[in-house]
């Protein structure tokens, strides 16, 4: 079973806090790796699609860090606003004849108290 | 564009009816999907489309889900018979292939199912 972990499960910082969390993914296959927002009673939208070792994308105040051949990617949020709280998830990729096929993590939720 | 539409929003049906949840993909996608959300296993990928065709299905439950794409517009998940286990939020999703996109994907607004 090829597994995407995300840590934490959830999160709680008051506004203004940097704050960052992990998506760890297989390393042996990879062809990319992609972050999405997901805020309650919404659909989930695409932040990053990362598909190179060493990737740094941002995106205003998000910004995310990939590093393929240890598995993991960091995304990190600067200064957080209220209107940052959704569930971030992270999908793996592993790209060959099951290109396109995402695995998702479980996802981080994250609360950003005023 | 209007983005990826689903239908219907919610459903609400009794164990042993059919089920049919519809899927409207962005125009020129070529790669569909139906991922199923439930708060213990959270989003999993049922089942995926190329150009229509189906590409893996290995996420299915049981012989009880079918999906079809007749056409590049259009897609269907069935379930039949329903169970209350198969309660979830039901999202399609698509996306480009690597030769004209990202391959991010974009989703729909979802299904949500209650089987009572």
């Amino acid at each position: 079973i090829l597994n995407v972990e995300q840590s934490p499960q959830s999160l709680h910082v008051q506004e203004g806090d940097s704050t960052n969390f992990t998506c760890s993914f297989p390393s042996s296959n990879f062809y990319a790796l992609h972050w999405y927002r997901w805020e309650t009673a919404k659909s989930p939208e695409a932040l990053f699609v990362m598909t190179l070792n060493g990737d740094e994308k941002k995106k205003g105040r998000i910004s995310a860090t990939l590093n393929t051949k240890e598995g993991y990617s960091y995304l990190y949020i600067k200064g957080s606003q209220p209107e940052d709280s959704a569930t971030y998830l992270c999908a793996w990729d592993g790209g060959g004849t099951s290109y396109g096929k995402l695995t998702f993590g479980q996802g981080t939720i994250l609360t950003v108290h005023p | 564009d209007a983005g990826v539409i689903q239908s219907p929003r919610h459903e609400v049906t009794e164990m042993g009816q059919e089920v049919t949840l519809r899927c409207k993909p962005i125009s020129g996608h070529d790669y569909l999907f139906w991922y199923r959300q439930t708060m213990m296993r959270g989003l999993e990928l049922l089942i995926y489309f190329n150009n229509n065709v189906p590409i893996d299905d290995s996420g299915m439950p049981e012989d009880r889900f079918s999906a079809k794409m007749p056409n590049a517009s259009f897609s269907t998940l069935k379930i039949q018979p329903s169970e209350p286990r198969d309660s979830a939020v039901y999202f399609c999703a698509s996306s480009l292939s690597r030769g004209g996109g990202t391959g991010e994907l974009f989703f729909g607004e979802g299904s949500r199912l209650t089987v009572l």
